[in-house]
């Protein structure tokens, strides 16, 4: 099946700093991508669409000043975290369609997050 | 999209079928069922998706009851490495490829 990579797998940074993400769609092209955020013991809460050449669209509540994503080509979608607080500090994790409409979609392995 | 319902926790022996419920009593008759499963530390795995007929591939099975309101996802043998948390989603036809994860239930598979 399709590979979806992230980069890095952790991270741990001041707050008050940015930190960006990478996901990377490995043997295909995804013209959307998914960013999701996961606390500790709960479920993966989806954060924002990532359209290839366009603007996220970020669910509601998610500030899109504080996460900004940029999907600049058909493999690549970054999420910064900007002025990081501990209280952004979670597991971010991607995902991509190899095709559009279809309805199975790969995951990458997800960033943890640590703001101290 | 429609909400599920799953129990939080199952266990499971290895080596046995375990047999995982979803109630979607709201789903329309557009709505995709998924299953999705994330082992510890991971981002999630596609495991199977249905939309009324009975579905099986290489990972499990999808069983949909005849009013669509309910599913189960067999695993017809399970292994410790199916040790996870599944996730029953329904997925409308506009297929934005949004997927709203609700809590899911936890398997142990006991050796």
């Amino acid at each position: 099946g399709a590979v979806v990579s992230q980069h890095p797998s952790w991270v741990i940074c001041k707050s008050g700093t940015s930190v960006k993400i990478e996901c990377r769609s490995l043997d295909f092209q995804a013209t959307t991508m998914f960013w999701y955020r996961q606390f500790p013991k709960q479920s993966l809460m989806l954060m924002a669409t990532s359209n290839e050449g366009s603007k996220a669209t970020y669910e509601q509540g998610v500030e899109k000043d504080k996460f900004l994503i940029n999907h600049a080509s058909l493999t690549l979608s970054t999420l910064t975290v900007t002025s990081a607080h501990p209280e952004d500090s979670s597991f971010y994790i991607c995902s991509a369609r190899d095709r559009p409409g279809v309805y199975e979609q790969y995951f990458g392995p997800g960033t943890r997050l640590t703001v101290t | 999209d429609a909400k599920t319902t799953q129990p939080n926790s199952m266990e499971s022996n290895e080596e046995e079928p375990v047999h995982l419920p979803c109630n979607h009593s709201t789903i329309s008759g557009t709505d995709y069922i998924h299953w999705y499963r994330q082992l510890p530390s991971q981002g999630p795995e596609y495991v199977i998706h249905g939309l009324t007929s009975n579905v099986n591939n290489r990972m499990a099975s999808l069983a949909i009851a005849e009013d669509r309101k309910s599913s189960t996802l067999i695993l017809h043998r399970a292994t410790l490495r199916d040790a996870a948390v599944y996730y029953c989603i329904l997925h409308g036809s506009s297929n934005t490829g949004k997927l709203i994860f609700g809590q899911g239930t936890t398997l142990q598979v006991k050796p």
